[in-house]
């Protein structure tokens, strides 16, 4: 099983600042790496796929970038409504996630 | 625009098997292009793929839970279904099911509340 860990756990960031999310995989998933949000008592929602894509309707705002086991996700300018909490999620071979980390703000 | 909604008992007891339903709306579960998948979430916890099944009735599921798990597909429903035998307190969860592309997951149902408790 491909372990996916994500860091940190927790990131306190202001709106308007810039947050960095990282996920790292036990072995390469190439770029077979989807981001995802999640907030209170709602479904997760696809952000990026194949390590860097916006998926449809998300705001330029969030990038994603890295290849192999290491991955990151930006979020250039915090909005009010980017806090939530983030999962990557690799699907080189089926799916596993990462534990998530919450971004609150700060 | 395709529509997910999972259905079934929000508690069940110890040892019983607990059968959830997602009905598929604005789409086709029928459709080449797509998986449908199960995810589930602990309280407070993060998400874990259960399985997937293709609309030839293929599957995969989560080799920590194969053992208890059986997913299937009625194409005259639209829709397609999990089966999780011998449930604990530890499955318990909320339960989503989702749409598969190679690429992720993109559509996702609501979800669904499933406590195991006598």
């Amino acid at each position: 099983e491909i372990v996916m860990t994500q860091s940190p756990a927790t990131l306190s960031v202001s709106p308007g600042e810039r947050a960095t999310l990282s996920c790292r995989a036990s072995q390469s998933v190439s770029s077979n790496l989807a981001w995802y949000q999640q907030k209170p008592g709602q479904a997760p929602r696809l952000l990026i796929y194949d390590a860097f894509t916006r998926a449809a309707g998300i705001p330029a705002r969030f990038s994603g970038s890295g290849s192999g086991t290491e991955f990151t996700l930006t979020i250039s300018s915090l909005q009010s409504e980017d806090f939530a909490v983030y999962y990557c999620q690799q699907y080189k071979i089926w799916y596993t996630f990462g534990q998530g980390t919450k971004l609150e703000i700060k | 625009q395709l529509q997910l909604q999972e259905s079934g008992p929000g508690l069940v007891k110890p040892s019983v098997t607990l059968s959830l339903t997602c009905t598929v709306s604005g789409g086709s579960v029928s459709s080449s292009m797509s998986y449908w998948d199960w995810i589930r979430q602990p309280p407070g916890k993060g998400l874990e793929w259960i399985g997937t099944i293709s609309y030839s009735g293929s599957t995969s599921y989560n080799a920590s839970l194969k053992s208890r798990v059986t997913m299937s597909v009625d194409t005259s429903k639209n829709q397609f279904s999990l089966r999780l035998t011998s449930v604990t307190a530890a499955d318990t969860a909320v339960y989503y099911c989702a749409r598969g592309l190679h690429y992720g997951m993109d559509v996702w149902g609501q979800g669904t509340t499933v406590t195991v408790s006598s």
